[in-house]
């Protein structure tokens, strides 16, 4: 069975502060996504990445892709309070099945 | 574009009823859907791959028979959770993957629908 693990599973944190968010596999994925997800509604997609080792900036987050294709992190520089939401990470199995990590809830405080 | 919704977006229905989920990819032919379980502050859980004129294919532990996943067109599938029961109470949300036609949704990509809450009684 192939696992995401996201961690942390929570963080509270000051407004203006930087974070990272991890997301780990044994398994290699051909490509990963990252979504934000808010109460109430579905996932909407922040990237994807494709390419080991590849870099991806997004504003003031910055998306990595593992060498080996097994990992990613996402890191946000100065969070803000409309950063606060739930964190998915989610890996293409194959070519058509996306496992999903087990989440990060990040709260930013104003 | 790559809108994909979800209808009723929330239902309260009694145990033992049927509730039926629709799921509508509106700007793109989606080739495939996926159906998703969500729990509250918890991860989603894929629970069947859905293609267009295919039967579905059911993740290990979801029971076919109670989760009933049609997809008669490239813009619409069906998930129906027959004889619902208060367990069955969850977030439900499927997603939609293009076929990668050229102007079209890139391929391996996916797009939410909002979800729909289901309360079972």
């Amino acid at each position: 069975t192939q696992l995401l693990e996201q961690s942390p599973q929570f963080l509270s944190i000051q407004e203006g502060e930087n974070l990272t968010v991890y997301c780990n596999s044994s398994s290699v994925f051909s490509s990963l996504q990252w979504y934000r997800q808010e109460p109430g509604e579905g996932p909407v997609l922040l990237v994807t990445v494709v390419t080991g080792g590849e870099v991806k900036k997004l504003k003031r987050l910055t998306f990595q892709f593992g060498d080996a294709r097994k990992d990613s992190s996402l890191h946000i520089t100065a969070a803000q309070p409309g950063d606060t939401g739930l964190y998915l990470c989610a890996g293409l199995s194959g070519t058509y099945k996306y496992i999903f990590g087990t989440g990060t809830r990040l709260k930013v405080l104003a | 574009g790559a809108v994909v919704s979800q209808h009723p977006s929330w239902v309260i229905c009694k145990s033992g009823t049927s509730v039926k989920i629709e799921c509508r990819s509106l700007d793109f032919q989606a080739t495939t859907m996926f159906w998703y379980r969500q729990f509250p502050k918890q991860s989603l859980m894929l629970m069947a791959t859905s293609n267009e004129g295919s039967k579905a294919t059911y993740e290990q532990g979801v029971e076919k028979d109670k989760f009933l996943i049609n997809h008669a067109s490239l813009t619409l599938s069906t998930l129906t959770v027959t004889s619902a029961h208060p367990e069955d109470s969850s977030f439900y949300i499927c997603s939609a993957r293009g076929g990668g036609l050229a102007g079209q949704i890139p391929y391996n990509e996916q797009f939410f629908g909002p979800g729909t809450r289901l309360t079972v009684l």
